[in-house]
């Protein structure tokens, strides 16, 4: 059984759509995220849920908003989709909120066209 | 064969040989990091971490090496195969916030 899921794998959508991406980790983890990584690969963290709670939210246009539904969900929904958005999105968990290991998921590769 | 991970430089070194991947860190604060191994289409998974009251720390094939004087985390990877290709990224945590700061990643080619 996959620890980190998400869904879907690949997302290809017109600019100005409404999309979003789900997220299921079965690790019993307190902590879920949400990472972008761009076409360079730098991967940069946008958004930390402990416990349902958002306790990190970087510099990320608010057309993205995270949803956590329980501790086990994180998804992410992204309105007005625009080209800049384009990237891989990787979800993880991790155990604590701080000094741990996080675990990702296989990624969404969103493309806008 | 040694590299520095800015701006996703590529280490190639032959099967067999010993890999050395260099990371400089940001933040004087961090007292936690990781290195991590992304292969093309999957996602970050976790290699080794540290902590910062250690200096270095051993693996199955993997040393990592910490020194805060100089922010400087290094991945020794020993008798490296062709399965260790892959996209090397080390991370730092600053223990204030649950968020990974990641480095700028290597890319490391393992030639038969």
């Amino acid at each position: 059984d996959t620890a980190v899921s998400q869904t879907p794998k690949y997302l290809v959508t017109q600019m100005g759509n409404d999309k979003s991406i789900k997220c299921e980790q079965n690790l019993g983890h307190d902590t879920m995220y949400w990472y972008k990584q761009d076409s360079k690969k730098f991967l940069k963290i946008m958004f930390s849920y402990n416990n349902k709670e958002l306790i990190i939210n970087e510099t990320v246009p608010n057309r993205f908003s995270p949803k956590s539904p329980d501790k086990a969900h994180l998804n992410l929904h992204i309105n007005s989709l625009e080209l800049g958005d384009s990237a891989v999105y990787f979800c993880a968990s991790s155990p604590a909120p701080k000094n741990t290991e996080a675990f990702f998921g296989q990624g969404t590769r969103l493309t806008v066209v | 064969g040694e590299s520095v991970g800015l701006h996703l430089p590529t280490l190639s070194v032959q099967e067999g040989d010993n890999s050395i991947i260099n990371c400089a860190y940001s933040n004087s604060a961090s007292d936690y990091f990781i290195w991590y191994k992304q292969e093309s289409g999957k996602g970050p998974q976790f290699i080794i971490d540290i902590r910062s009251n250690m200096d270095k720390r051993q693996g199955q094939r993997v040393t990592v090496l910490l020194n805060k004087t100089v922010k400087h985390l290094s991945l020794q990877i020993a008798a490296t195969q062709p399965g260790d290709s892959a996209v090397y990224f080390c991370a730092e945590n600053t223990g204030t916030a649950s968020k990974l700061t990641f480095g700028t990643g290597t890319r490391l080619q393992v030639t038969l």
